[in-house]
């Protein structure tokens, strides 16, 4: 199976804040990489795919990008609302992973 | 509007088998392309995928777990039924039902049940 490793696990920022999360593939998944973003008690929403698609209605301040095996999402303005926990996963093969998540918190 | 909705036992015993329905609306999983799946989320941890079924019957299993899964579709009642064999309480656990499309994207999510395995 193909590992997927986010980083940091955590990051602490204000709002404002320019922030970037990494997510990385133990071998090359294309383009086929998704980000969603899981509000603490609910369930995940998808905000990007294909690497740097973004569903209707996420925000232009969400921004995705990469290839192979390196991926990034960045948040260009952080806002009230988009603390919460960020996954990545590739779909370049039929058994989906995850990576194991990065929580955006309040500096 | 697409809705999902899942059903089901939210406290089993160790060794019972896990059954659980996820009930939609908004899609017909008679429609090329589409299809529903399962993943679940242990308290604090990260998500696993677990089962997917496609418009066409297609069935898909996380290989680590296929032995204990079972995913079918009723399509003329907008139901699919998940099963999981031998519940341990390491498969405790809040599990998604989910809508899918371009073949594993998850775009749409049910709201979750927390099922728990305990004596």
């Amino acid at each position: 199976d193909i590992q997927m490793t986010q980083s940091p696990s955590t990051l602490s920022a204000s709002v404002g804040d320019r922030v970037t999360i990494t997510c990385r593939a133990s071998e090359s998944i294309s383009f086929y990489l998704a980000w969603y973003q899981q509000k603490a008690g609910k369930a995940p929403s998808l905000l990007i795919y294909k690497t740097s698609n973004l569903k209707s209605g996420v925000p232009s301040r969400f921004s995705g990008r990469g290839s192979g095996t390196e991926f990034t999402l960045t948040i260009s303005s952080l806002q009230p609302d988009d603390f919460a926990t960020y996954y990545c996963q590739q779909y370049n093969s039929y058994f989906v992973t995850f990576g194991g998540g990065t929580k955006v918190e309040i500096k | 509007q697409i809705t999902l909705k899942e059903s089901g036992p939210t406290m089993v015993k160790p060794t019972q088998t896990l059954p659980l329905t996820c009930t939609f609306s908004g899609f017909s999983l008679s429609t090329t392309g589409v299809g529903v799946g399962w993943l679940r989320q242990p308290p604090g941890k990260a998500l696993e995928w677990l089962a997917l079924i496609y418009w066409d019957d297609d069935k898909r299993y996380n290989p680590s777990l296929k032995s204990r899964l079972t995913i079918a579709k009723d399509s003329s009642k907008n139901e699919v039924v998940f099963t999981m064999t031998n519940m341990d309480p390491v498969d405790t656990a809040t599990y998604y039902c989910v809508y899918i499309i371009s073949g594993r994207l998850f775009d749409s999510w049910g709201q979750g049940t927390l099922v728990t395995v305990s004596s």
